[in-house]
């Protein structure tokens, strides 16, 4: 069954370091979401892509971070200058276009810990 | 906008016992619903869902039932094992599939 691949699976960073979360959606997908889980709490949106650009995001979603398709089958989360609160779960997910039965197809997730 | 509020846990179970999970949801139009469950140490996984007022959703024993005149989609299972032990999420997204959006989360312990 296709799924969604995201790397690493953890990640310790320095605060004020750069880091980037990798994601390989499903290959027929073009939809593409970061969701972010601080540990014990609830499942936050962040950004949605297509089309090569971003077309939703959400008040967390500030200048520190953006997000990229570099080529064909990569996307990316990247956060400029991480902070302590940038430590969570961070999800990636991919979907069919247009409405679709089966939902979004989350990755395993990175846990981002930000010392 | 859209949102859903599900019951908070924990929530400790024996194992056998019936299980319930309430979410209830606010949308303006006419929203899918889903679960999402969160084994531990893994990544999301969609457990069922429903797109239209009276569907039922199931997977796994599980059941939730899409009401659109109490907002609801409570999820069910008659007879939980040990192996259910999980994070369950119930979300919405619109009908486009779009602005999916996530409740609280409800932590599952089941007990031999």
């Amino acid at each position: 069954e296709p799924e969604v691949t995201q790397t690493p699976s953890h990640q310790v960073t320095q605060m004020g370091q750069e880091v980037i979360l990798r994601c390989v959606p499903i290959s027929n997908h073009l939809y593409f979401y970061w969701y972010r889980q601080i540990l014990g709490q609830k499942v936050e949106f962040l950004v949605s892509f297509y089309n090569n650009e971003i077309s939703e995001k959400s008040e967390i979603f500030d200048d520190q971070f953006s997000v990229e398709r570099p080529d064909g089958s990569n996307f990316t989360l990247k956060i400029r200058s991480t902070k302590l609160e940038d430590s969570a779960m961070y999800f990636c997910a991919s979907r069919e276009t247009g409405p679709s039965l089966s939902g979004y197809t989350f990755g395993s997730g990175t846990r981002l810990t930000v010392v | 906008g859209d949102s859903v509020t599900q019951m908070e846990g924990p929530v400790t179970l024996s194992e056998e016992a019936f299980l319930t999970i309430n979410c209830t949801y606010t949308a303006t139009g006419y929203p899918s619903l889903f679960w999402y469950v969160q084994y531990p140490g893994e990544g999301l996984q969609l457990l069922l869902k429903a797109t239209k007022a009276d569907d039922k959703g199931s997977n796994k024993g599980f059941e939730a039932t899409y009401r659109k005149e109490t907002t609801s989609f409570h999820l069910e299972k008659g007879s939980v094992q040990v192996s259910d032990s999980a994070v369950y999420f119930c979300a919405l997204s619109d009908r486009n599939n779009n602005d999916m959006r996530f409740g609280a989360g409800t932590r599952l312990t089941v007990k031999p």
